[in-house]
């Protein structure tokens, strides 16, 4: 099983800051590679997929790279709606995804 | 618009079964893989299984954590995903999502998920 690791755990960032988050796989996986937000009491929502890709409707702030093991989803500038948990997810071996990264409001 | 609705949810004891249900509409659902993904309470995000659409065989893909437990089954016609989930036990205690692939293995539609408690 391939095992994904997010950092930080949490983030603490003020609205119009920049958020850089991380996630890193144990073994390749190519740039099959997906990013989601969760809010409170919501289903999860597809933000990027093939590592730098935005989903449909997806703002231009939300911005995914990387390729291989290492992967980057940045928010450019923090909007009050993007204060939520971010889970990577890697599709090369079925799936797996993540513990999570936690954005909050410092 | 795309929308999943997941039922079947509920408080089961130990070892019993239960069957959730996924009824999707505003896309030809025979066209898609479609996917469970659990969510125990405060936790993260665990994949369960996907069901490939009937042109890629209707095949079924499974987490080692369920295989063997649980099953995955589609109705075309209906428009309705199954998770026949059975030998349940209190690590299996999740809300339960229904998601739809996109033309890539990726999950691009949700629904708004039912809770699986298993508890004596």
């Amino acid at each position: 099983e391939i095992v994904m690791t997010q950092s930080p755990a949490t983030l603490s960032v003020s609205p119009g800051e920049r958020a850089t988050l991380s996630c890193r796989a144990s073994q390749s996986v190519s740039s099959n590679l997906a990013w989601y937000q969760q809010k409170p009491g919501q289903a999860p929502r597809l933000l990027i997929y093939g590592a730098s890709t935005r989903a449909t409707g997806i703002p231009a702030r939300f911005s995914g790279s990387g390729s291989g093991t290492e992967f980057t989803l940045t928010i450019s500038s923090l909007q009050s709606e993007d204060f939520a948990v971010y889970y990577c997810q890697q599709y090369n071996n079925w799936w797996t995804f993540g513990q999570g990264t936690k954005v909050e409001i410092k | 618009e795309v929308q999943l609705v997941e039922s079947g949810g509920g408080l089961v004891q130990p070892g019993r079964s239960l069957r959730l249900s996924c009824t999707a509409s505003g896309f030809t659902f025979g066209d898609y893989a479609m996917s469970w993904v659990r969510q125990a309470p405060g936790k993260g995000l665990e994949w369960v299984g996907f069901i490939r659409s009937k042109a890629y065989g209707g095949t079924t893909e499974y987490a080692a954590s369920v295989k063997g437990r649980f099953t995955i089954s589609r109705d075309d016609s209906k428009s309705i995903a199954y998770l026949q989930m059975n030998s349940l036990k209190t690590e299996d205690t999740a809300v339960y999502y229904c998601t739809r692939l996109l033309s890539i293995a990726v999950a691009g539609y949700w629904g708004q998920g039912t809770l699986v408690t298993v508890s004596s």
